[in-house]
């Protein structure tokens, strides 16, 4: 299967604890995101890099969150210091930049869902 | 800034019978690209279809299609002899259109459970 995949898929922790999500994008795709989906909800843009540029970050993307994509293959995102409200899906998707006018689509993981307790 | 509403929170029918899920959108951008996404059980999302603003020509794939209306903002989407394997949610999605291609982020509606029931 070559598609995005997200590790782990579940985690549960403990408030105040730290967490790491890690994200592998398609392989040629240069165009990496993250979004968080709560119950009920859509998913809300948090980040998004092209190649180990980190290009925009929501207002959604707190202090506590911090996102790397070193080498523009992988991703991570970390969040420090859990809050119960951080408890949600955080989906990760990728693309690949094309010609001018041109748009290609994001494709999504699994997502990772995250229990803080 | 832009807006996806989804009004529709819920929507059951029968097997076979067609279904339509609405959305409407709100931008400032004059050039914008519209998606359905769906999302079943497992969570993965799952593209649909992709509209852009510039060509409001309605479509049919398979038994999909979907009406676009600039004039009202509106970018429905319907299943033709639906199936028990459809029951998903199903998110309407709005981009930015960047000339350099590939948009910087989509913003999504909440999303309508479908159930099909045999």
């Amino acid at each position: 299967d070559t598609g995005v995949s997200q590790d782990p898929r579940h985690k549960i922790t403990k408030r105040g604890q730290n967490v790491t999500f890690r994200c592998d994008p398609i392989s040629e795709h240069n165009r990496l995101y993250w979004y968080r989906q709560t119950l009920g909800q859509g998913p809300e843009f948090l980040t998004y890099f092209q190649n180990e540029a980190q290009l925009e970050k929501s207002r959604l993307l707190s202090d506590r969150f911090s996102a790397e994509r070193p080498k523009g293959s992988f991703s991570t995102l970390e969040i420090q210091r859990t809050e119960q409200g951080d408890s949600a899906m955080y989906l990760c998707a990728s693309s690949l930049i094309g010609p001018p006018r041109s748009y290609n689509e994001q494709f999504f993981g699994p997502g990772t869902r995250l229990t803080v307790l | 800034a832009q807006k996806v509403t989804q009004a529709q929170t819920e929507i059951s029918v029968v097997e076979k019978e067609d279904v339509t899920l609405d959305c409407v959108y709100e931008t400032r951008d004059t050039t914008y690209y519209l998606f359905w996404y769906k999302q079943p059980p497992s969570g993965e999302l799952v593209f649909l279809i992709r509209r852009n603003s510039f060509d409001e020509q309605n479509e049919i794939s398979g038994r999909y299609s979907w009406n676009f209306q600039k004039s009202t903002s509106s970018f429905n989407f319907t299943i033709t002899a639906s199936q028990v394997v459809d029951s998903a949610v199903y998110f309407c999605a709005l981009s930015d259109f960047v000339s350099s291609g590939s948009a910087r982020q989509l913003t999504f509606g909440s999303g309508t459970q479908l159930t099909v029931l045999p």
